[in-house]
């Protein structure tokens, strides 16, 4: 069974800053994995998924994830954080084994910008 | 607009009582998910369905079914209602039964208070 751990359920940043949220996983088979965000009243919006090749992913808003297998981690990163990236951030993964089921979801990151 | 419909948007209803929550795939998917947010217990995979079939289940309740018609819609139906399963229920669809490749598009949610 699939696990993920997002590390901070808040996480605060100056406007400008670099922006960086971390995601543990555990999977029993090759993962894929997912970092969506959900905005306030809103549904969840994918910004960036790993499937297989290369490990450095490229999303959506100046966003970008790494996949690292020895450290079992798919942190988020931004270089430099602005006031509309304030949200709940998900990271969510799925077994690539074949089969199929739904995604499991960590507990979620908000994260804050400061001005 | 991600190409998920779900109705209605917000629904207050009684202890006890039973409701329908509706979902329109995206145009082309196969596949359709619901999920669960809640403050406590976060995102749950609840059910998917592909191309009319039960494919997978998750921590769905057994007061709680879904089906998927022939024209890809899918319905949720929330029995006995208690509150404790007031929450966000989110439908989520993909291209085929793995999703993966493709990765989840989501629906704006239904928020359902039960009172």
């Amino acid at each position: 069974a699939q696990s993920v751990t997002q590390l901070g359920s808040h996480v605060s940043v100056s406007e400008g800053a670099l922006v960086l949220l971390r995601c543990n996983y555990s999977s029993s088979v090759p993962p894929y994995l997912f970092w969506y965000v959900q905005y306030p009243n809103q549904g969840l919006q994918l910004l960036l998924k790993y499937t297989t090749g290369a490990t450095l992913v490229k999303g959506i808003n100046g966003f970008e994830a790494e996949f690292k297998k020895s450290e079992t981690s798919f942190h988020l990163t931004k270089p430099s954080a602005h006031m509309s990236d304030a949200a709940e951030y998900f990271c969510a993964v799925k077994g690539a084994g074949g089969g199929a089921d739904g995604l499991t979801f960590g507990k979620g990151t908000h994260l804050i910008i400061q001005p | 607009d991600s190409g998920v419909t779900q109705t209605p948007k917000h629904l207050i209803t009684a202890t006890g009582q039973r409701v329908t929550l509706r979902c329109s795939p995206r145009s082309g998917d196969l596949s359709v998910y619901w999920y669960q947010q809640s403050l406590d217990q976060g995102l749950q995979f609840l059910i998917q369905y592909y191309n009319g079939e039960e494919r997978a289940k998750g921590n769905i309740l057994e007061r709680f079914s879904a089906q998927q018609f022939p024209d890809l819609h899918s319905e949720l139906n929330l029995s006995s209602l208690e509150l404790g399963d007031s929450a966000l229920y989110f439908c989520a669809s993909s291209v085929d039964s793995r999703g993966s490749n493709y990765g989840y598009t989501f629906g704006s949610g239904t928020r359902l208070t039960v009172v």
